[in-house]
């Protein structure tokens, strides 16, 4: 099956720092990414659907200002968090979509994030 | 109505016995119905998927049935093994409209699997 990798796997960051994520489709070229957030014991929540070369489209209530995603190339989406803040300490996953399929998507490893 | 209904949120069961998780949703444009399993820090990983034009898909131990009037799927898990334990997730989606392709998630059930 296709592979999507997440960078890095783990971030320990300071209050008021930004950290990157990067989420790469390895072996197929994915024009749309996902990007979720999962917190302890709970179910995944879509943050917002990453389209190579255009604008992400973000859920209600994600703050696009606070949460920059960027899908420059068919291979590489990233997810900036700005300004963190303890509570934005979660595991954060990315997917990509099968470009021959509508419906399958692919999921990372996921990127477990701390905020100190 | 985007809401996917999973239960239950925990589930223990003796090796070699059948595990069943179910789920239930309220969109009827949604399509598409795969099950994810989930390990501890690691991203959720396909199982098994099922469209609405059948009512049962089998995969070695694992089935889905689909009750489409129902608005209802379920997953069993034959034979369950020690290492079956891990989270089970259900989704659903649609290709087409707003939603296309976004996932909606069930809220999760931890399988426990005794040897």
């Amino acid at each position: 099956g296709a592979v999507v990798s997440q960078h890095p796997s783990w971030v320990i960051c300071k209050s008021g720092t930004s950290v990157k994520i990067e989420c790469r489709s390895l072996d197929f070229q994915a024009t749309t990414m996902f990007w979720y957030r999962q917190f302890p014991k709970q179910s995944l929540m879509l943050m917002a659907t990453s389209n190579e070369g255009s604008k992400a489209t973000y859920e209600q209530g994600v703050e696009k200002d606070k949460f920059l995603i960027n899908h420059a190339s068919l291979t590489l989406s990233t997810l900036t968090v700005t300004s963190a803040h303890p509570e934005d300490s979660s595991f954060y996953i990315c997917s990509a979509r099968d470009p021959t399929d509508s419906y399958e998507q692919y999921f990372g490893p996921g990127t477990r994030l701390t905020v100190t | 109505q985007q809401q996917v209904k999973q239960s239950p949120q925990s589930l223990i069961v003796q090796k070699g016995g059948i595990s069943i998780i179910n789920c239930a949703y309220e969109n009827t444009a949604f399509d598409y119905f795969p099950w994810y399993q989930q390990f501890p820090g690691k991203g959720p990983a396909l199982l098994i998927a099922i469209r609405p034009d059948v009512s049962e898909k089998k995969e070695g131990r694992f089935t889905i049935s689909f009750n489409k009037s129902a608005k209802q799927f379920s997953l069993h898990i034959m034979d369950s093994q020690p290492g079956d334990s891990a989270t089970y997730f259900c989704a659903a989606t649609s290709a087409g409209g707003t939603s296309y392709g976004k996932l909606t998630f069930g809220q999760g059930t931890i399988l426990t699997v005794h040897p």
